[in-house]
């Protein structure tokens, strides 16, 4: 099971940062990556990153220079910041875990509204 | 960049009806590609990855096929909990790259 948290409201040009929480699976797991996607409302999805529990990384080039993912395995989560938000970033964001290139497990979601 | 492209936006269709939705990728993309269903409100659920392996738990009656560029997603006999919006997915390792299409949008008729 994975669960988002996070601030709902985030300033135009601050930093969002968001956390995933996995319950009932390791995310030491050598057989997982840990994903971002996200969901404008009423529209379709995009790929933000993936992470393994060992800290390697993949973006999507479109987000990268604004996009760091982390991962505490004390903690069994990871994270997500993503600087500069603007409007266009808002959306519904969702954690989620990869295993062999598709997301077979989703959190619900959380929405993130940019606004002053 | 790899665009793939869903076809049509939205189907209209009945109750047990045999429905196909399309997914065309720009490049040959082998068999590396996936099928969610996302029911409004809920988050996408995986149905197909590999092209035509189901997801563990998901009904027979969703049958995904193709290779390369063209795929397709069968559903036979759709049910009522069917009506919802498909996404295909594009994955690769390296360069890493997930890409989704836009979405096909499957209503009651």
């Amino acid at each position: 099971q994975l669960q988002e948290s996070g601030p709902g409201l985030v300033k135009p040009s601050e930093t969002l940062s968001l956390t995933c929480t996995v319950s009932g699976d390791s995310i030491r797991s050598t057989s997982y990556f840990w994903g971002w996607i996200r969901q404008p409302p009423g529209k379709g999805l995009e790929w933000i990153g993936d992470i393994f529990f060992s800290g390697t990384t993949s973006y999507n080039p479109s987000l990268k220079s604004r996009v760091t993912m982390s991962v505490d395995t004390s903690k069994n989560q990871f994270s997500l910041r993503l600087t500069s938000v603007s409007a266009a970033d808002a959306s519904l964001y969702y954690c989620a875990r990869r295993l062999s290139g598709a997301y077979d497990h989703w959190g619900l979601g959380t929405l993130v509204t940019v606004s002053s | 960049e790899m665009v793939m492209t869903q076809s049509p936006a939205t189907l209209s269709v009945s109750p047990g009806e045999r429905v196909t939705l399309s997914c065309r990728a720009s490049q040959s993309i082998s068999i590396n590609l996936a099928w969610y269903q996302q029911r409004p409100g809920q988050a996408p659920r995986l149905l197909i990855h590999g092209a035509s392996t189901r997801a563990t738990g998901i009904p027979a009656r969703f049958i995904g096929s193709g290779s390369g560029t063209e795929f397709t997603l069968t559903i036979t006999s759709l049910q009522s909990e069917d009506f919802a919006v498909y996404y295909c997915q594009f994955y690769n390792n390296w360069p890493p790259e997930r890409t989704f299409g836009q979405g096909t949008r499957l209503e009651i008729k």
